[in-house]
């Protein structure tokens, strides 16, 4: 079964422009969240979108927004870009959205945005 | 304010012994948590998790203590190998506020020495 494939893999924009990063969640899984790591720093919680509603979101401005698709997968999309927002945004599915025992969060490998 | 802290950036360990690995939390309403392993250039690998009605996980090489009280786990990795040698990040959330998602550690990079 194929995991968490997320699109594209590395890309560089301009200040103020616009980028829309992809993913596909690993079938079967309902539940998408996004995450932005930074150099340094620990994922931080970005969105988390369950049966296509947007069902949490974290402490990240309007510029950023994200939608899921009849299929599952998602698009994040991030507006006036800033040179902070250079970082590894991560996807990640689960099968519900609430952790319990047993379940857990599986991660793509990223998309590697450079803001210049 | 971080809610999830680990505390050492890094830690070295000589192949075949122990590693341990800390991490601790601030938030008393945290009631499962994770352990994920990153590689650079590659997304966090799911290694382990424990719930909050549990204080001790165990899977292979790798345990999980939990000490509520303490508000306070520990990941324990025996023998260490050389492919242990990665970032590992500690990861906490609350099964009735799913919807904030996971609050990571800034993680530990543990490097094995031969």
């Amino acid at each position: 079964d194929a995991g968490v494939t997320q699109s594209p893999t590395h890309l560089i924009k301009t200040r103020g422009q616009q980028v829309t990063l992809r993913c596909s969640p690993i079938s079967g899984h309902k539940s998408v969240s996004w995450y932005q790591q930074v150099l340094g720093q620990g994922p931080q919680f970005i969105f988390q979108y369950y049966e296509k509603e947007e069902r949490g979101r974290g402490n990240f401005p309007d510029r950023f927004s994200a939608r899921q698709f009849p299929n599952y997968s998602s698009e994040l999309n991030v507006n006036a870009l800033l040179l902070g927002d250079s970082a590894l945004y991560l996807c990640a599915s689960s099968l519900p959205p609430l952790l319990a025992s047993g379940n857990t969060i599986y991660f793509g490998e990223g998309s590697w945005l450079t803001v210049v | 304010d971080q809610q999830v802290k680990q505390n050492s950036p890094s830690l070295s360990v000589q192949e075949g012994r122990i590693s341990i690995l800390n991490c601790d939390y601030t938030n008393s309403m945290f009631d499962y948590f994770l352990w994920y392993k990153k590689y650079p250039a590659e997304g966090p690998t799911f290694l382990i998790s424990i719930s909050s009605i549990k204080d001790k996980n165990e899977d292979g090489r790798f345990t999980v203590f939990l000490n509520k009280s303490a508000k306070h786990l520990s990941l324990h990795i025996v023998p260490s190998q050389p492919g242990d040698s990665a970032v590992y990040f500690c990861a906490a959330s609350y099964s009735g506020g799913g919807a904030d998602g996971l609050t990571f550690g800034k993680g530990t990079h543990l490097i094995i020495q031969p």
